[in-house]
């Protein structure tokens, strides 16, 4: 099994133009996550879904849209890059509640 | 919503010595709580967790406590290695719902140095 893959590894945006962040898993996981990671912040959720076709806003949603269209991908969106979006994005799916989320190697971003 | 605060956020130790993490929580409703490790350049990968109703866990070199009354929970390391060295990171979470996800809040990260 690879776990949980994400694409690319590296970006560098203009203000204002978009992109999708891919990930995917082959573990067979109900529960996806996208989470942004800044320095000294931890780890914050943007989104998450239960399932395919459901999902759902985390604490950080605002400039950024998701998918579940199947249970192996979960694409995250960034329409109108911002300089306050520069930061490192960590997919992360999970099989049930409260159990271990299995973390991609995560995208760097930076927009300027 | 949850709040989890960590410290210290750097702490660095001889190799062989112990260390040790302590996080809080603010939600009593939570129930669980993972602790990951997290190497430069790669993602959060789980090293021990331990749910509510359990007080002490351990791991080889690693063991968890959790004080429910007290809403904190500590990371003990023994006998530290240069390779423990990372930026570790505690987290919590509750499952009020059925049918949502278990949504971890996280701490803010401890730095680890092993020195040797």
């Amino acid at each position: 099994n690879a776990g949980v893959t994400q694409t690319p590894k590296f970006r560098i945006l203009k203000i204002g133009q978009s992109m999708t962040l891919q990930c995917t898993q082959d573990m067979n996981h109900n529960y996806m996550y996208w989470y942004r990671q800044d320095p000294g912040m931890g780890l914050k959720l943007i989104y998450y879904s239960v399932g395919a076709g459901i999902t759902d806003k985390g604490e950080v949603p605002n400039g950024y849209n998701v998918s579940r269209s199947t249970t192996e991908d979960f694409p995250l969106r960034l329409e109108l890059a911002a300089p306050s979006q520069t930061s490192v994005y960590f997919c992360a799916s999970s099989p049930n509640r409260g159990t271990e989320a299995f973390f991609g190697q995560g995208t760097r971003l930076t927009v300027v | 919503g949850e709040n989890v605060e960590q410290h210290p956020s750097t702490l660095s130790v001889q190799e062989g010595d112990s260390a040790v993490i302590k996080c809080t929580y603010s939600d009593s409703a939570s129930n669980y709580f993972p602790w990951y490790k997290q190497e430069l350049g790669k993602g959060p990968q789980l090293i021990i967790d331990i749910r509510s109703n359990v007080g002490e866990k351990k791991d080889q070199r690693i063991a968890v406590t959790l004080n429910k009354t007290a809403k904190h929970f500590s990371l003990h390391i023994t006998e530290t290695q240069p390779e423990d060295s990372a930026v570790y990171f505690c987290a919590a979470s509750t499952n009020k719902h059925t049918g949502t996800a278990s949504k971890l809040t996280f701490g803010t990260g401890t730095r680890l140095q092993v020195t040797l």
